[in-house]
């Protein structure tokens, strides 16, 4: 069965501190891997695509990686600021989905950052 | 600007009570996508549509219903028959390739 899974469940940080939020998935082969942020009572919003070919991607202060070998993905969070606090999501779209986008969802990192 | 519109935000449901989620996107998206989120589990998929007049069974379709008459409309019916539909539901949409998937901002339902 094709799964997403993530650590840790919850995170509490300090302002300015970094901080690392792991992915692993069993889909395979996978066409792409994605971390979107949620916050509380809105929409998750995209922060890194990458396909399976693909190492790293940056946005600003996040910067994903990826492991296709050991079937682990990581964001990693620079300097935290409040608005940091959020639910993390990792997601993985399985290749030959059958012509639509059937999407995979981690249950999420829930990360509070605190002053 | 362009993106997804969903109302309400909050709703809720008495028992035995058909109530209906809109999502509304103005990105000319072929296809679209019904989520439902529950504390702690990852965004399960309810009904998703790749063309008008045609929609397809997602994993958790049992007490739902969709319609897809328009490109730009795609409408959630939460049924009697669903017996726990106290959740956060999330319309998305994305292009053909499904490159880019957008989120609409959510409604909140529950059973009161």
């Amino acid at each position: 069965k094709n799964q997403v899974e993530q650590s840790p469940q919850s995170l509490i940080i300090l302002e300015g501190k970094n901080c690392t939020l792991q992915c692993n998935y069993t889909v395979s082969p996978f066409s792409n891997l994605r971390w979107y942020k949620q916050d509380t009572g809105r929409g998750p919003v995209s922060l890194t695509i990458m396909t399976f070919s693909e190492n790293t991607k940056s946005n600003g202060r996040y910067t994903a990686t990826l492991d296709a070998d050991t079937k682990q993905s990581s964001l990693h969070i620079t300097a935290s600021q409040l608005s940091d606090s959020a639910s993390y999501i990792c997601v993985v779209s399985p290749m030959f989905s059958g012509g639509y986008n059937k999407l995979i969802f981690g249950a999420g990192t829930r990360l509070a950052v605190h002053p | 600007d362009g993106g997804i519109t969903q109302s309400p935000k909050y709703l809720f449901r008495k028992e035995g009570q058909n109530v209906t989620l809109s999502c509304e996107q103005n990105l000319n998206h072929d296809a679209m996508y019904w989520y439902r989120q529950d504390p702690g589990q990852g965004l399960r998929l309810i009904y998703y549509s790749q063309i008008v007049n045609d929609f397809q069974k997602g994993d958790i379709a049992e007490g739902y219903s969709v319609s897809r008459e328009k490109k730009e409309s795609f409408p959630l019916t939460v049924t009697s028959a669903q017996k726990n539909p106290t959740a956060f539901y999330l319309c998305a949409s994305t292009t053909a390739s499904g490159n880019t998937i957008y989120f609409g901002e959510g409604s909140w339902l529950t059973v009161v």
